[in-house]
């Protein structure tokens, strides 16, 4: 079965680069959620989209933004990155509004490496 | 607001142990309750889920069941394996309409052989 694809799996960026990560939802699955999760922490909510519009928000820093396409893929843009962002980037996706019972899936990550 | 409290790890075990980590949570409603799993360098992976109260989720070996009155969720397993060495995560779906998981802090377990 077809799983929520990320790229690029790993990335390397110096202070002030930006970055930008992509997220490719499993197929007829119209909601994606960015989530960060540090060395040995919980996944932090950053934000979400459905239907391409921006559905929640979470604690994503004013430096990064993110959108969803016509295609339902989603970008996560990363400016004047800081070596506090180096984490590993998870995307997921649900079908429709995550309801009740509607899991995410999620994707394998983006490990983000700022030096 | 809405939290999920997690025993803290790591937990060690021997294979083929008896295995408990424990989950509450706090919320209003009726949450949907879920246990992910996140292997060494992975993804998180859906592990087993419970919409409603007195639900019971099972996935490989694993259970939890959706005690309302207790406010838990707590992920059993009868015998672990090796192979079971991973962080848990429980996490919760708020019965109002949102969106975003609200996430335990994950435990840690080692099987040893």
């Amino acid at each position: 079965a077809a799983g929520v694809i990320q790229s690029p799996r790993h990335l390397i960026k110096e202070k002030r680069e930006t970055a930008t990560l992509k997220c490719y939802p499993i197929p007829r699955h119209d909601t994606v959620y960015w989530y960060q999760q540090g060395p040995g922490q919980d996944p932090q909510f950053l934000i979400s989209f459905y239907e391409k519009m921006q559905s929640d928000k979470g604690s994503i820093p004013d430096r990064f933004s993110a959108q969803q396409f016509s295609d339902y893929h989603s970008e996560l843009n990363m400016s004047s990155l800081e070596l506090g962002d180096s984490a590993l980037y998870f995307c997921a996706s649900s079908p429709g509004t995550s309801g009740r019972g509607n899991e995410q899936f999620f994707g394998p990550g983006t490990r983000l490496t700022v030096l | 607001g809405d939290s999920v409290t997690q025993m803290e790890g790591p937990v060690t075990l021997s294979e083929e142990a008896f295995l408990t980590i424990n989950c509450t949570y706090t919320a209003t409603g009726y949450p949907s309750l879920f246990w992910y799993v996140q292997y060494p360098g992975e993804g998180l992976q859906l592990l087993l889920k419970a919409t409603k109260a007195d639900d019971k989720g099972s996935n490989k070996g694993f259970e939890a069941t959706y005690r309302k009155e207790t406010t838990s969720f707590h992920l059993e397993k009868g015998s672990v394996q090796v192979s079971d060495s991973a962080v848990y995560f429980c996490a919760l779906h708020p019965y109002r309409s949102n969106y975003q998981l609200i996430w335990g802090a994950g435990t840690k377990l080692i099987i040893k052989p």
